[in-house]
């Protein structure tokens, strides 16, 4: 099965400052890159994903670029917000399949 | 804007008891999904279903959980013989094909 690791388990960056998470998965039959946000007593959020035909993708101060080669992804952050504390998930998947959710990345922005 | 909605938001139930949580995925969705989530810790993948039967499941789903599509809009996962270990927030979550959307979550405390 697919095993997917994200790296920090933890991030605290300065309100303004870029936060940067990277995704590593196993499966290279993968080919949709998702990343969802959860914020405290609520279910995961999609905030952007990628296909496996495109290398990057932007949506504000928000982008996912990918190597599939190197089978990872990472999650870009611009000019941090209080509100984007939470954790960040990915789960990269094979449409349709179930999808396995990385361990998490707790974001913290301190104002 | 269409959404998941999981019933009820809470339960507590007694050790042994059996419980059922309920969900209504967007409707022209085609795949169907339950992931828990204990405190603290990662998504974990528990069963997804795909033209009315289970397409894929985890070793967590053993023979005390099972689903149902019962009337073609509601979801149910049901266990049978709660254990304390089954604490944990329970989430359902439904795609079209590529986006995952999920529920708010049920939260299951065994006592």
């Amino acid at each position: 099965g697919e095993n997917v690791e994200q790296h920090p388990s933890t991030l605290s960056v300065q309100e303004g400052d870029s936060a940067v998470i990277k995704c590593t998965y196993s499966d290279s039959a993968s080919n949709y890159f998702p990343w969802y946000k959860q914020e405290l007593g609520k279910g995961p959020q999609l905030i952007i994903d990628i296909r496996s035909n495109v290398g990057e993708k932007k949506d504000q101060r928000i982008a996912v670029t990918l190597n599939k080669t190197a089978k990872h992804f990472s999650l870009h952050i611009t000019e941090t917000q209080p509100e984007d504390s939470a954790v960040y998930f990915c789960a990269p998947d094979n449409y349709g399949q179930n999808f396995v959710f990385g361990p998490g990345t707790r974001l913290s922005v301190l104002p | 804007e269409p959404e998941v909605t999981q019933t009820p938001s809470h339960q507590v139930t007694q050790m042994g008891q059996e419980v059922i949580l309920r969900c209504v995925p967007i409707s022209n969705h085609l795949y169907f999904y339950w992931y828990r989530q204990i405190l603290g810790q990662k998504v974990e993948f528990l069963v997804s279903f795909y033209n009315n039967e289970i397409s894929e499941k985890s070793e967590i789903f053993d023979d005390q959980f099972s689903v149902e599509r019962p009337d073609g809009s509601n979801f149910t996962l049901k266990i049978r013989s709660t254990k304390l270990e089954d604490s944990a927030m329970y989430f359902c979550a439904s795609r079209p094909h590529s986006e995952a959307f999920f529920g708010q979550g049920t939260r299951l405390t065994v006592v």
